[in-house]
């Protein structure tokens, strides 16, 4: 019954060794956002689709990327991790009919970077 | 501009009291206002949301909160703590539409037995 799923759950990976985290939904939202949580702290946005339109923050590194090939997928690539991005990853949608500002989130992927 | 405030990072109680979470928030339009949970290792889920309709708003698991405009608070409220509960608590804020959500830092709800 889950609506967004984020895949992998939990991800390990070495020192500039890029790494790719999926999301995909069954809710046909047309927004999907990327979030950063670090321990103890709330998530921070790092960039949004509004259908294809790609929105980037403007304090999110440029060591992150995005991607989104249709309507239920988006892909969050970090290109060379770093310990700072270790972090909880957290995939979210949001629709005109259920409300913009009304968020469903994924379950997260938590990325260790050893 | 907008922010919101959560008063307690922590907030503990025993099972079965009454739960009070505070959220402050300032914004320059009418607001949007929510209240997500967020379980260990979990995604948030959103518990209740103020739209401008009713100031009293009733979410799940018994949570609800009042939307005070002369106050600026949006506090959650529990009559009875259950264990299930321990989880952290977020407040945020919106204006309009997408992208513009403004999270509180979080409360960590405790309950002991």
């Amino acid at each position: 019954d889950a609506m967004v799923i984020q895949n992998p759950r939990y991800q390990v990976t070495q020192f500039g060794k890029p790494v790719t985290l999926s999301c995909s939904q069954t809710l046909n939202h047309n927004v999907m956002y990327w979030y950063q949580q670090k321990s103890s702290q709330a998530p921070k946005l790092l960039f949004h689709y509004y259908d294809k339109d790609f929105n980037n923050e403007a304090d999110t590194p440029d060591n992150f990327q995005s991607r989104r090939p249709n309507t239920s997928f988006c892909f969050l690539d970090i290109r060379s991790p770093g310990l700072g991005d270790a972090a909880m990853y957290l995939c979210a949608t949001s629709s005109v009919t259920s409300g913009l500002n009304v968020l469903t989130f994924g379950a997260g992927s938590r990325l260790t970077v050893l | 501009a907008q922010s919101v405030t959560q008063l307690d990072s922590h907030v503990s109680v025993s099972e079965g009291t009454p739960v009070l979470l505070r959220c402050n928030y300032s914004s320059s339009y009418s607001p949007s206002l929510f209240w997500y949970v967020q379980h260990p290792n979990k995604g948030l889920q959103l518990l209740l949301k103020y739209t401008s309709a009713a100031t009293l708003v009733k979410g799940i698991n018994g949570f609800e909160a009042e939307f005070k405009k002369s106050e600026t608070s949006f506090h959650l409220t529990k009559p009875s703590a259950h264990m299930s509960d321990a989880a952290e608590y977020f407040c945020v804020v919106s204006y309009s539409g997408y992208s513009t959500l403004t999270f509180g830092k979080g409360t960590m709800l405790l309950v002991s037995p």
